[in-house]
């Protein structure tokens, strides 16, 4: 079984649109996080939940809304996109805050035309 | 002064030789302490994780930490060729997030 999944792998969409990712966790663990590696491969945290409840948002533009239905799932929906939303988007999980192991999902390759 | 800092690659290092990956990081009060290993194409893979002062080995890998000096450092011990990635520091900033190092890029010659 998977331990962090998201859907779909690729995305490939035109400016303007809105596109949503979607990240399942099965390790029943209470925080999760959406990560952006860009084209320079720096990874970088946008958004970290526990136990459904924001707790970093890192001056992500508004047009990023995250969303946590369960401690399981955890959501990117995302406005307007532009150009420069492009990259390979990252979800992880851990038992708890971050002095607990993180643990990656494949990753959502997003290119906006 | 980013919050973690890598030594500039790529690393080049023949089969059977050992891999030395540096890491910096500016904030005092950081406790916890990762080493992720990243394929090209792939998601970023934990392989060491060490919150205390000293040496702590795992197979091949023996990661070092010294909190005075604000830095951490890996070793790959006998490289072999599916070492090859780029390894990522991280480091907590706080409670709910990590920050992480621009990678250093090893590649392992036969």
């Amino acid at each position: 079984d998977t331990a962090v999944s998201q859907t779909p792998k690729y995305l490939v969409t035109q400016m303007g649109n809105d596109k949503s990712i979607k990240c399942e966790q099965n390790l029943g663990h209470d925080t999760m996080y959406w990560y952006k590696q860009d084209s320079k491969k720096f990874l970088k945290i946008m958004f970290s939940y526990n136990n459904k409840e924001l707790i970093i948002n890192e001056t992500v533009p508004n047009r990023f809304s995250p969303k946590s239905p369960d401690k399981a799932h955890l959501n990117l929906h995302i406005n307007s996109l532009e150009l420069g939303d492009s990259a390979v988007y990252f979800c992880a999980s851990s038992p708890g805050p971050v002095s607990y192991e993180q643990y990656f999902g494949p990753g959502t390759r997003l290119t906006v035309t | 002064q980013k919050e973690v800092e890598q030594n500039s690659g790529p690393l080049s290092v023949p089969e059977g030789a050992i891999a030395s990956l540096n890491c910096t990081y500016s904030d005092r009060v950081s406790q916890s302490f990762f080493w992720y290993r990243q394929y090209s194409g792939k998601s970023p893979e934990l392989i060491m994780s060490i919150y205390s002062n000293g040496d702590k080995e795992d197979g091949r890998f023996t990661a070092q930490l010294n909190k005075a000096s604000q830095y951490v450092s890996l070793l790959i011990r006998d490289s072999q060729p599916s070492d090859s990635a780029t390894y990522l520091c991280a480091v907590n900033v706080g409670d709910y997030k990590l920050s992480f190092g621009a990678g250093t890029t090893v590649t392992v010659r036969a």
